[in-house]
């Protein structure tokens, strides 16, 4: 079966630099999450978008932005990179309405360092 | 206080035997909850998911729901050195509220 994918798996930026990140759903899957898992920690929810808007925000900081395309692929910007920002980027896709409990899976994630 | 709660472990259990692991969530009105397996710099897989009172089998994982008490647990039956991971407990209706984690150690 056809599974999360996330481009790039590794990403190598320096302080101050751009990153993109991206992940195209499962098919049919209409909303997507981020998450960001820093060493040792568990998955700390970013942002959510559900047939293109945005469906819900968490600690995600005002450096970064994120859209979900017409295609349901989505996409992570994230500026003027700190080295906090060094972590497992994941990318869950779920399909459901906002009313409804969506099993989510989830991409084999991005793992960003910030040097 | 953290939303969910998880023993951090690591649970070692041998081969062949029933690994439990538990999960307390802090929030009353929450209505669905998630297992995940993570291995070492891996994705979370889900495992299982449960919204109501009670259990839950599928093959050798059993989830088990008290909202009365505020847990969720999942049973591990036959524990293969395989299943040798972190589990998280989440609970969610739309973004997932993750524990920290109990790493589970099955032994040959």
């Amino acid at each position: 079966a056809a599974g999360v994918i996330q481009s790039p798996r590794h990403l190598i930026k320096e302080k101050r630099e751009t990153a993109t990140l991206k992940c195209y759903p499962i098919p049919r899957h209409d909303t997507v999450y981020w998450y960001q898992q820093g060493p040792g920690q568990d998955p700390q929810f970013l942002i959510s978008f559900y047939e293109k808007m945005q469906s819900d925000k968490g600690s995600i900081p005002d450096r970064f932005s994120a859209q979900q395309f017409s295609d349901y692929h989505s996409e992570l910007n994230m500026s003027s990179l700190e080295l906090g920002d060094s972590a497992l980027y994941f990318c869950a896709s779920s399909l459901g309405s906002l009313d409804s409990y969506n099993e989510q899976f989830f991409g084999p994630g991005t793992r960003l360092t910030v040097l | 206080q953290k939303e969910v709660e998880q023993n951090s472990g690591p649970l070692s259990v041998p081969e062949g035997a029933i690994a439990s692991l538990n999960c307390t969530y802090s929030d009353r009105g929450s209505q669905s909850f998630f297992w995940y397996r993570q291995y070492s710099g891996k994705s979370p897989e889900l495992i299982m998911s449960i919204y109501s009172n009670g259990d839950k089998e599928d093959g050798r994982f059993t989830a088990q729901l008290n909202k009365a008490s505020q847990y969720v647990s999942l049973l591990i039956r036959d524990s293969q050195p395989s299943d040798s991971a972190t589990y998280l407990c989440a609970e969610g209706f739309q973004k997932l509220v993750f524990g920290t984690g109990t790493r589970l150690l099955v032994s040959p």
